[in-house]
């Protein structure tokens, strides 16, 4: 099973400011990487598949990069509603796998 | 509108069983893959079981197998999960999610959507 680090494992900023947040795989994944968002109370939301792709109504100052093992999801401008936690998780390997979250809170 | 809905949850006794349901709408139920995904209180997401669009194939991680079954009726639009020997471990949000990608061949992709989850505790 392929396993997925996050980190930081918690992320303290201001509205504004640019979010960069890491995943990291135990092997190549080439770029089969899903990035969702949850907030407090609610339901995962798709972000950006495969690495760099925005999901549907996902505004652009969401973006992601990487491919293999290191995986980059970048806010670039902290709106209050992007204050939540962000999963990743692979889609090269059974069984998908996520990783543990990054909490991004407000400073 | 896409739209799942979970029900079946509850407080139920180690070994006990529980019955999952998803009702699906807003789409053509029966063109997808269907999951369900698990959230334990606090913690992170864990993969639970997939079937495919046709109801023939299914996968299940280790920590369910030989205990869990997932199926689904198309003709009602709805997903199930039949959770037998219920243990501690298994408490947690349970959420059902689309599969990313209409397709007959059951593939490896992302989840989207996600419902709102049921709620299984385990407990004596």
């Amino acid at each position: 099973e392929i396993v997925l680090t996050q980190s930081p494992a918690t992320l303290s900023l201001s509205p504004g400011e640019r979010a960069t947040l890491s995943c990291r795989a135990s092997q190549s994944i080439s770029s089969y990487l899903v990035w969702y968002q949850q907030k407090p109370g609610q339901a995962p939301r798709l972000l950006i598949y495969d690495a760099s792709n925005r999901a549907a109504g996902i505004p652009a100052r969401f973006s992601g990069i990487g491919s293999g093992t290191d995986f980059t999801l970048t806010i670039s401008s902290l709106e209050p509603e992007d204050f939540a936690v962000y999963y990743c998780q692979q889609r090269s390997n059974w069984p998908p796998t996520f990783g543990p979250g990054t909490k991004v809170d407000i400073k | 509108e896409v739209q799942l809905v979970e029900s079946g949850g509850g407080l139920v006794q180690p070994g006990g069983s529980l019955r999952l349901s998803c009702a699906a709408s807003g789409f053509t139920f029966s063109n997808y893959a269907m999951h369900w995904v698990r959230q334990a209180p606090g913690r992170g997401l864990e993969y639970v079981s997939v079937i495919s669009s046709n109801g023939i194939i299914t996968y299940y991680a280790d920590s369910v197998k030989d205990r869990f079954n997932i199926s689904r009726d198309n003709s009602k639009n709805t997903l199930y999960l039949q959770m037998d020997s219920l243990r501690a471990e298994d408490t947690a949000l349970y959420y059902c999610a689309r599969d990313g990608i209409p397709a007959r061949r059951l593939g490896l992709n992302w989840f989207d959507p996600w419902g709102q989850g049921t709620l299984v505790a385990v407990s004596s």
